[in-house]
């Protein structure tokens, strides 16, 4: 069965810098998405960002960008420039396969304050 | 364009209650529909899935039901509530096509639920 980690709880961050989120994932499967959510004190969840397994470039969304290491089952965010609206719960996800019935397997969050 | 559904935002009730939550997603058909439950500050829980009408697979023994009556709808149900039935549920949905890219699950904007 797939796994996924997230080791951070808690971190917290200056305005306008930059912060990284940690994610590993254990696997046996060639062939899957990774996914960064975001859970804003609204508690509504929010596709951030997407990662094909076999694509090696990263992804990028403007602030966003993930480092994808596949042979260290690594997936870690970048935030640059951190906003104020950046505070949120953070959430690791990984799908197998390209599509269909699979499930989608969550990482306990990271819970990100950002500090005026 | 896509949407999904999901109501009341928020319900308090008496243990021993029922409940029922309804999901509704538009602009798609066949979709795969899930229920998720979030504890206060712990991660997503998946309670239910289902890849079609009265086709419901339970993740977790509990005092909860799911039923999709139509295919578009997908609705959470208790007959008696318990304290601990207490948090926010989420409904989600995507895409049932293999193959395609896999591009996660969209989420409703949640229920919170306090039993008294």
């Amino acid at each position: 069965a797939q796994t996924v980690t997230q080791s951070q709880p808690e971190m917290s961050v200056q305005e306008a810098e930059t912060v990284t989120l940690s994610c590993t994932y254990d696997t046996s499967e060639s062939n899957y998405y990774l996914f960064w959510y975001k859970q804003p004190p609204s508690r509504q969840m929010i596709l951030v960002i997407r990662q094909e397994a076999y694509k090696q470039q990263n992804a990028t969304e403007n602030r966003f960008s993930v480092n994808f290491q596949k042979a260290a089952k690594s997936f870690s965010l970048k935030i640059s420039d951190s906003q104020l609206g950046d505070t949120a719960m953070y959430f690791c996800a990984f799908i197998k396969g390209p599509g269909g019935s699979e499930k989608l397997v969550f990482g306990k969050g990271t819970k990100l304050t950002v500090n005026p | 364009s896509q949407t999904i559904h999901q109501w009341p935002a928020t319900l308090v009730q008496p243990v021993g209650s029922p409940l029922s939550l309804e999901c509704t997603v538009e602009g798609t058909s066949n979709p795969n529909l899930y229920w998720y439950r979030q504890a206060a500050g712990r991660g997503l829980q998946l309670l239910f899935y289902s890849i079609g009408i009265d086709q419901i697979s339970s993740e977790v023994p509990q005092n909860l039901s799911a039923s999709r009556p139509q295919d578009r709808q997908f609705i959470l149900s208790s007959k008696k509530l318990l304290l601990s039935d207490s948090g926010f549920y989420l409904c989600a949905w995507n895409v049932k096509r293999v193959g395609w890219p896999n591009y996660g699950y969209t989420f409703g904007s949640g229920t919170r639920l306090t039993v008294v």
